[in-house]
């Protein structure tokens, strides 16, 4: 079955300090795996987009990695500010044009001041 | 560029009524999503549209749920008749087809139902 699951499911920070959210997949066949944040209120925005052959990527203090054969992805963000407070989804797809997206429950940050 | 533009932001209904929301894409993408996204979980596809074709449709409760995108640009979501089940904020996003091996979605605001 095409399962993403994220961990933790919530997580208070304090501003400034780094975190690490995790995703594990078990999606075949498998395009390619994403990292959205969706504030409030408003709908996903894209943050980073790997291939199998990728194994990091970096978006501002949001860096990815990917662990093609584990099945396993992170999102670093490095000196948290408090804009960072949102739902982080990770999100795998299959091949082609058309290929379906499946969607992890989503890891709910805080940042406080 | 703008955005996905969705219609409206917020709805509150009661049981047994009908609701329709509505999605305007990005100018050029040829195709569509519907999302449903219950608090606390992650968007879950209820219908892919490529133009005015149907492409995935198999999560859409079709007992009380249909869609269309009849020109091939903006689309409509109706729910009749809700349940209480149904509250959630409804996402549409779009890609582009062809030439985007990430086949990038864009995400709207949401419509966010609540069935009362």
């Amino acid at each position: 079955k095409n399962q993403v699951e994220q961990s933790p499911q919530s997580l208070i920070i304090l501003e400034g300090k780094n975190c690490t959210l995790q995703c594990n997949y078990t999606v075949s066949p498998f395009s390619n795996l994403r990292w959205y944040k969706q504030d409030t209120g408003r709908g996903p925005v894209s943050l980073t987009i790997m291939t199998f052959s990728e194994n990091t990527k970096s978006n501002g203090r949001y860096t990815a990695t990917l662990d093609a054969d584990t099945k396993q992805s992170s999102l670093h963000i490095t000196a948290s500010q408090l804009s960072d407070s949102a739902s982080y989804i990770c999100v795998v797809s299959n091949p082609g044009n058309t290929g379906k997206l499946i969607f992890g429950q989503g890891t709910t940050l805080q940042v406080k001041p | 560029e703008a955005g996905v533009a969705q219609s409206p932001r917020y709805k509150i209904i009661e049981k047994r009524q009908s609701v329709a929301f509505w999605c305007n894409p990005i100018s050029g993408h040829a195709t569509l999503y519907w999302y449903q996204q219950i608090l606390g979980q992650g968007p879950k596809l209820l219908i892919q549209f490529q133009n005015n074709g149907v492409v995935d449709d198999s999560q859409l409760p079709k007992d009380r749920f249909s869609a269309e995108r009849l020109k091939g640009v903006d689309s409509t979501l109706k729910i009749q008749p809700a349940k209480l089940e149904d509250s959630a904020v409804y996402l549409c996003a779009s890609s582009s087809h062809g030439g985007n091996i990430y086949n990038e979605q864009f995400f709207g605001p949401g419509t966010r139902l609540t069935v009362l």
